[in-house]
């Protein structure tokens, strides 16, 4: 199985803010590394798929990149609705994992 | 638009087994590339994938959990059944079902709002 390693595993920002989380993996992905957001109480939802593509409706202050074993998700400036879980996941082979989650605090 | 519900019981007892129902809607898993998946997520924890049915009835499975899990799909129906023998307080955890993308793009695009499953005695 391939391990998904998150960091920080929290970070606590003011509104306007960047925020910065990495997603490390056991193995190269070629490129198949999701990032969802979850809210309390909610189902995740898919904001990055393929690295850095955007999901359709996702603001653009949302922004994925890397190669290989690692991965960054980056908010340029955070808003309010920002603060939440996120997680990376790989979808390079089944059975697909999850990183343990970033949470998104406000400071 | 794409919906998908889970459904089952929310209460179970050591050793029973577990059958949870995701009806969805929007697509058909006799297209191709379309995929419905489960994952769980225990009480303030990450998530754990479990399994995967695809449009050519593939299936994938959890590592650790795979002699476990049985994982059916009802194309006319719209539904995939999840299965989860000799269930475990641990195993007490929000069921999600969501649709998997596997053609062109590979991710998770569409999720169940998630079943909460408590096992006790």
């Amino acid at each position: 199985d391939i391990q998904m390693t998150q960091s920080p595993s929290s970070v606590s920002a003011s509104v306007g803010d960047r925020v910065t989380i990495t997603c490390r993996a056991s193995q190269d992905l070629n490129g198949w590394l999701s990032w969802y957001q979850q809210k309390p109480g909610k189902a995740p939802k898919v904001l990055i798929h393929s690295t850095a593509i955007l999901e359709s409706g996702v603001p653009s202050r949302f922004s994925g990149s890397g190669s290989g074993t690692d991965f960054t998700l980056t908010i340029s400036s955070v808003q309010p609705e920002d603060f939440a879980v996120y997680y990376c996941q790989q979808a390079k082979s089944f059975p697909l994992t999850f990183g343990g989650g970033t949470k998104v605090e406000i400071k | 638009q794409v919906t998908l519900r889970e459904s089952g019981p929310a209460l179970l007892k050591p050793t029973e087994t577990l059958t949870l129902t995701c009806t969805f809607s929007g697509f058909s898993l006799s297209t191709v590339g379309m995929c419905v998946s489960w994952i769980r997520q225990p009480p303030g924890k990450t998530l754990e994938w479990l399994v995967v049915v695809c449009w050519d009835n593939a299936k994938y499975y959890s590592t650790s959990l795979r002699t476990r899990l049985t994982i059916s799909k009802d194309t006319s129906k719209d539904q995939v059944v999840l299965t989860m023998t000799n269930m475990d307080p641990v195993d007490t955890a929000t069921y999600y079902c969501a649709r998997y993308l596997r053609q062109n793009n590979y991710y998770l695009d569409s999720w169940g709002q998630g079943a909460l499953v408590t096992v006790s005695s």
